[in-house]
This record gives C-alpha cells, structure tokens and sequence, in this order.
C-alpha cells in the first residue's frame, strides 16, 4: 500500500542555518504530496503542496520538489528562525480519489534555538 | 482555514464508558474526516464522511462510530473507551475546486483514557 516515510527527528539547529528534512514516498500513480506544519498545541495548517512531477511548492521560505524519479518531496528553508519551532508531516493523497484519503508520514520534530 | 471547531478540546474518561467527540464546520465541505495522532505514527484515518449520512471506515476504526445528520457536524464516538484510544483525535475537511484540493483541519480533541 502507499506510504510516506520521513526522516526521524527530533532535528535541532541554531537561528539562521539550512533546513531539510527528508520524504520519500510509495505509491501507486501520481499522487499530489504535501507539508503540513503543526505548531505546539495546535492542529494541522498544510504549509505547501505539489501535484505533479517537478512541481514546486513554496510558501513562507519553505519550498519543496516534487520528484518522481526518486520519489521524493524534501522540505527546504534557506534560513530558519526561532518561529519555525513545529513538527513537520509529510502526506499524499491521490488526485480524483473518492476518499481523498490523506498517508502521513510519522512526522518530523523541528526545534530551532536562537 | 475552513471554520472548523471540535468540542471538547479536552477530555479524561474512564475505560468502558461511552465518548462522543464533534466536529462543526461552517464552510460547507462535502468531505470530512476523523484521523488520530499517535507518537511515531503521524496521523491515521479513523472514519470519513463524503456526504449527509455517508460514511466509510478508514485504516484503524475498530471502536470507533461516526455520524452525520447535518453537512456542518461530524461525530466520532467510541462506544467503549480503553486506554489504547488516549490520543489526539483531529477533525479534517476537504476542498476541492477542479483538480486542485486541500485538506483543512481543526485544533484537535486531547483524550485521556484512565
């Protein structure tokens, strides 16, 4: 079946440095991926998104590719601050599905300290 | 942000009784779900909705029952709790305009099972 693995945290760095954190994912046809962000004591907001092959999604510094050949959609930011402190789900769902059924991976810990 | 509340935020019960968690949302989405947060396991489909009264089992619905009278009120009830049920439970609705879509979710219930 589909599945999302992403890259086990928790990840630390220091104000200003290069984020990645890594997805990859297995599914059958052509799904549409997504990065939700989930901040302390809140639920799920979707941070960026991509439905098809070399689609870029950015939103807030962050970006993300969608690539088909290595099954993959890495979640970048050129320079974080102490506000991108959250857990990070990586997730697809397949485009003109009738459940619009969500696979999340486990979810990624992000602390960045000043 | 789709509207969405869930009620209650909080909830500490006992093992065997009855839960009843909702989920109200005022923008209209035909789709909606209940998913469970657990540790090293992201987030997982309980049940979903795809229209006034029907519904479908997702990947871990043993125990769990959902309703839905009315587009805005989704009901997620354990009919008796047990402690492998302590988890985050969010509600989640789906936008979809052409073949774009989107899943918004709500703050979360935080369910304690003693």
């Amino acid at each position: 079946g589909d599945s999302v693995t992403q890259m086990e945290g928790p990840v630390t760095l220091s104000e200003e440095a290069f984020l990645t954190i890594n997805c990859t994912y297995t599914a059958t046809g052509y799904p549409s991926l997504f990065w939700y962000v989930q901040y302390p004591g809140e639920g799920l907001q979707l941070l960026l998104k991509a439905t098809k092959a070399d689609d870029k999604g950015s939103n807030k510094g962050f970006e993300a590719t969608y690539r088909k050949e290595t099954t993959s959609f890495h979640l970048e930011k050129g320079s974080v601050q102490v506000s991108d402190s959250a857990v990070y789900f990586c997730a697809l769902t397949h485009r003109g599905s009738n459940t619009g059924k969500l696979i999340f991976g486990q979810g990624t810990t992000l602390q960045v300290k000043p | 942000d789709a509207g969405i509340t869930q009620s209650p935020r909080h909830k500490v019960t006992e093992t065997g009784t009855p839960v009843t968690l909702r989920c109200h949302q005022t923008e209209n989405h035909r789709y909606m779900y209940w998913y469970r947060q657990d540790p090293g396991h992201g987030l997982r489909l309980i049940h979903y909705s795809y229209g006034v009264k029907d519904t479908d089992k997702g990947e871990v619905s043993d125990g769990y029952s959902v309703s839905r009278s009315k587009t805005e009120d989704f009901l997620l009830t354990l009919e008796s709790a047990t402690s492998s049920q302590t988890s985050v439970y969010f509600c989640a609705t789906r936008f979809t305009y052409e073949s774009q879509e989107t899943q918004y979710f709500g703050p979360g219930t935080r369910l304690l099972v003693l």
